[in-house]
Parts: structure tokens; sequence; C-alpha cells
């Protein structure tokens, strides 16, 4: 099993410009989750979806949009990309909710020039 | 906001000897998570310690968890050069931040631990 992947794994993107970021699961997980990560910052949560068909904001949801596409699959958007949006990416999964550990993507770095 | 915040945020030590590092937060949690992350990678789930358990074991690690302190601590025993990594504590129960996310997990800053050889 792959687990969590993610693409791309790098990105430069200049201000203004779109972009989606890619996540796919294959251990049918319910939740699946988007989080930032800004040097030195634990991980902060930007969308989620709790089961196929759902999804909600986070802590920091502005800027950004999310698709379920199906139960494996969950993008994330970049409509404008701002250089306040320059960190690193994650894509995670879990069986249900917060409930249960998360298992995680490898990431993608994204900067915005 | 961060709703668990790690102590120390730097700790070196030699290899063989135990690591410990803390953990606090500030609400009613449902469960606590501590994850490693290696530099440059994703995080990989260590333990989950549950609001009515005390303590976990599992391999070389140790969790506690006191709820009426809203701390946590991470042992690690006998560590080895492969232990470095940063590692983080994670709470999942009522979001302090307005916006929902009740679902997803809140993170602390994490401890960087450095095993030195």
């Amino acid at each position: 099993n792959a687990g969590v992947t993610q693409t791309p794994k790098f990105q430069v993107l200049k201000t203004g410009q779109s972009m989606t970021l890619q996540c796919a699961q294959d251990m049918n997980h319910n939740s699946m989750y988007w989080y930032r990560q800004d040097p030195g910052m634990g991980l902060r949560l930007i969308y989620y979806s709790a089961s196929e068909g759902t999804t909600d904001k986070g802590e920091v949801p502005n800027g950004y949009n999310v698709s379920r596409l199906n139960k494996r699959e969950f993008s994330l958007r970049l409509e404008s990309a701002a250089p306040s949006q320059t960190s690193v990416y994650f894509c995670a999964s879990s069986a249900w909710t917060r409930i249960y550990e998360q298992y995680f993507g490898p990431g993608t770095r994204l900067t915005v020039t | 906001s961060q709703q668990g915040e790690e102590d120390p945020q730097a700790l070196s030590i030699q290899e063989g000897e135990n690591a410990t590092m803390n953990c606090s937060y500030k609400t009613s949690i449902n469960n606590l998570q501590w994850y490693r992350q290696n530099s440059g990678r994703g995080l990989v789930h260590l333990i989950l310690i549950r609001s009515n358990e005390r303590e976990k074991h599992s391999g070389r690690l140790r969790v506690t968890l006191d709820t009426s302190k809203k701390s946590s601590s991470l042992l690690i025993t006998a560590s080895r050069a492969a232990d470095t990594a940063s590692y983080f504590c994670a709470t999942a129960g009522a979001p302090m931040y307005s916006g929902g996310g009740a679902d997803g997990l809140t993170f602390g800053k994490g401890t960087h631990l450095i095993i030195q050889p």
C-alpha cells in the first residue's frame, strides 16, 4: 500500500497564479485533512473532510478551497496565490475523524514569489 | 491558535540516554497524540492516549497524561541516533478557534530532539 500520496512535491508560483494540490489515500479511510506547516511552527488545519461528500473549515481556511472528489481523493486549491501562502502542505487521512490516528503524506513545498 | 505547547523547544542528549519532552494544552480533550517528523518528511504517528487513560507504552516510548493539569509527557528510553527528529503533540477535542475544525487535530510547535552519537 502506498498510504497517502501527494502531488506535486515542489511548486513555485507567482503571486496571483492558481494551482491545485492533489492527495490520495489507499487505506479506505473516511476522513481526510489538509494542514500547512510554517518554519518553527506546528501544523495548522486548513480544511478537512470527515466523510465523502462533506468538507469543513479548519483554523486557517482563507485563500483556499477543497474538493472531496471521492473517498480516496481530497484536493486543495489556491485560487490566487499570495506570498503568505508559502509553506509546506501536508495531507492526512484517518479511519474516522479525530478519534483515530492520522497518516500523513510526504508534503508539498510551495513557494509563492 | 496552538492548543499544545511542547517543552523544551530543543533537546540534545547522548545516545543511550533517556529523552523526556512535555506538552501542555488548554481545553478538554478526547485524546492526545504524539507524532515524529524527520527533517523534510511527513509526520509519523507514534502513540495515541485517550482522556480516560493515564499511561501508555509502545516499545521504547512511554506516554503519560494528566488531564487535571492538562499536560502530557513523552519518554523515549535508550535513545538512538535514529531518534533524532522533531516531536509534536496534537490534541483532539473541542477547538479554541472559530470556524470549526472540530474533527481535526491541533498541533503544538514541537520539540527538536538531537541524539549525539
